[in-house]
């Protein structure tokens, strides 16, 4: 079955500290990976994405993700927290072209202590 | 750009009741999914629009429905509400006739059920 786990229901990191937030997926075919940020009373905003390619993928904010096949995990990374990186992240799988459908994990909310 | 465009942003609703909202992609953007956000059950996918036609479906009852318009603007319909029904509605929207993961969200359409 397709499904995105993401360990971390709550995370608490200390602004200027660094931040990885973990995902790991099942998925029968090759994935399209992604990273999705929510602030609260907002929609969804792209973060970043992994077609193909380098492993490493950068995105905004200064937020990078790992793809590692082996483990079957793209895990979000951030060298030093913003206090306005608090928010709720989800990362998602999804193939081409099945319309639009993208499979989320529960997400990770992102506290930061000043 | 405008980015995508949700109304109502807030509603409320008793239970037998039926509502639709809507939703305006962003310019140029002939693809529409709308997923339903809830605490306990995450991010699911409801069904994805393109060019008039429902690409995708997801494991909802009859009671969720939904159109898109030849502006692509669409609209999501659900009948005989239950207290479940509760939820934050989100549209988003993208550029290509094939999924790319690429979404732009709307803010979202907070339905409470009483």
């Amino acid at each position: 079955a397709q499904s995105v786990t993401q360990p971390d229901i709550h995370i608490t990191v200390s602004e200027g500290a660094s931040l990885e937030l973990r995902c790991n997926y099942s998925y029968g075919a090759t994935p399209y990976l992604f990273w999705y940020v929510q602030s609260p009373g907002q929609g969804l905003q792209l973060l970043l994405k992994y077609f193909s390619g380098d492993t490493l993928v950068q995105g905004i904010k200064g937020f990078e993700a790992e793809f590692k096949r082996s483990q079957s995990s793209f895990n979000l990374r951030k060298p030093s927290v913003h206090w306005s990186d608090a928010a709720e992240y989800f990362c998602a799988v999804g193939p081409l072209g099945q319309g639009g459908k993208l499979i989320f994990g529960q997400g990770t909310e992102l506290s930061v202590k000043p | 750009k405008a980015g995508v465009t949700q109304t109502p942003r807030y509603l409320i609703k008793t239970r037998g009741q039926q509502v639709t909202l809507s939703c305006s992609p962003i310019s140029g953007h002939r693809s529409v999914s709308w997923y339903q956000q809830t605490p306990g059950q995450g991010l699911q996918f409801l069904f994805e629009y393109f060019s008039e036609t429902q690409r995708n479906k997801g494991n909802f009852p009859g009671r969720f429905s939904g159109r898109q318009f030849s502006n692509s603007r669409s609209e999501m319909n659900v009948s005989t509400l239950e207290l479940g029904d509760s939820a934050l509605y989100l549209c988003a929207s993208s550029a290509r006739g094939e999924s790319t993961g690429e979404l732009f969200f709307g803010e979202g359409s907070r339905l409470t059920v009483l």
